[in-house]
């Protein structure tokens, strides 16, 4: 069975704080896609990245990076320095490349004060 | 390349009517799946459809149905509705197995 485990619900931190979100998964497949998505107040689920199974690298883009580590099954978010504008739920994805769905996990509120 | 778009963007309805939504894929995209947000489930997966087939479907009852175009667009359908079927309906797209793209989503309530 595949599941996707986001145990923070909300997170709320000041601007300028670096903010980690927590993302732990479990599939039996052993080639994988895992993802990242940002859902604002308007609804619409933003793509923020997507990592294969077979890729261990860790990745940054500006603020964000993503730890990726298979032994503990973990995909985590970091958020360095946040600002207001990243308020949101962010969402952990896991699509197996034979079941043509994505579980999505429970997702964290992150609330960011000014 | 214009994104994925969704009709209506928001939808009231009572009880027993049946609504049909749609979805218009980024463009050469063949995948469509139609997910349901609710504050109690999350995001629940509904369906998938990749060239007119239907590939996957989640567990939600047989009043959820589906359909896809040749050209990619698809609809989805939801007859007899009930009160917890009131939920924001997100469309996605993707080439086949790769990233998926969301629409910004159809808010539907019912009354």
């Amino acid at each position: 069975a595949q599941k996707v485990t986001q145990a923070q619900t909300e997170i709320s931190v000041v601007e300028k704080e670096d903010v980690t979100l927590d993302c732990v998964y479990e599939t039996r497949d052993t080639t994988y896609y895992l993802f990242w998505y940002k859902q604002p107040p308007s609804g619409e689920l933003v793509f923020l990245i997507r990592r294969n199974s077979f890729d261990e690298q860790n990745e940054i883009s500006g603020r964000y990076s993503w730890n990726f580590q298979k032994s503990t099954s973990s995909f985590n978010f970091t958020i360095t320095a946040s600002q207001v504008v990243d308020s949101a739920v962010y969402f952990c994805a896991l699509r197996n490349t034979g079941g043509f769905k994505t579980i999505f996990g429970a997702g964290t509120r992150l609330f960011v004060k000014a | 390349k214009a994104g994925v778009t969704q009709t209506p963007r928001y939808l009231i309805k009572t009880r027993g009517q049946q609504v049909t939504l749609s979805c218009s894929p980024i463009s050469g995209h063949r995948s469509v799946s139609w997910y349901q947000q609710t504050p109690g489930q999350g995001l629940q997966f509904l369906f998938e459809y990749f060239s007119e087939t239907q590939r996957n479907k989640g567990n939600f009852p047989g009043r959820f149905s589906g359909r896809q175009f040749s050209n990619s667009r698809s609809e989805m359908n939801v007859s007899t509705l009930e009160l917890g079927d009131s939920a924001l309906y997100l469309c996605a797209s993707s080439s086949n197995l790769d990233t998926q793209y969301f629409g910004p989503g159809t808010r539907l309530t019912v009354l």
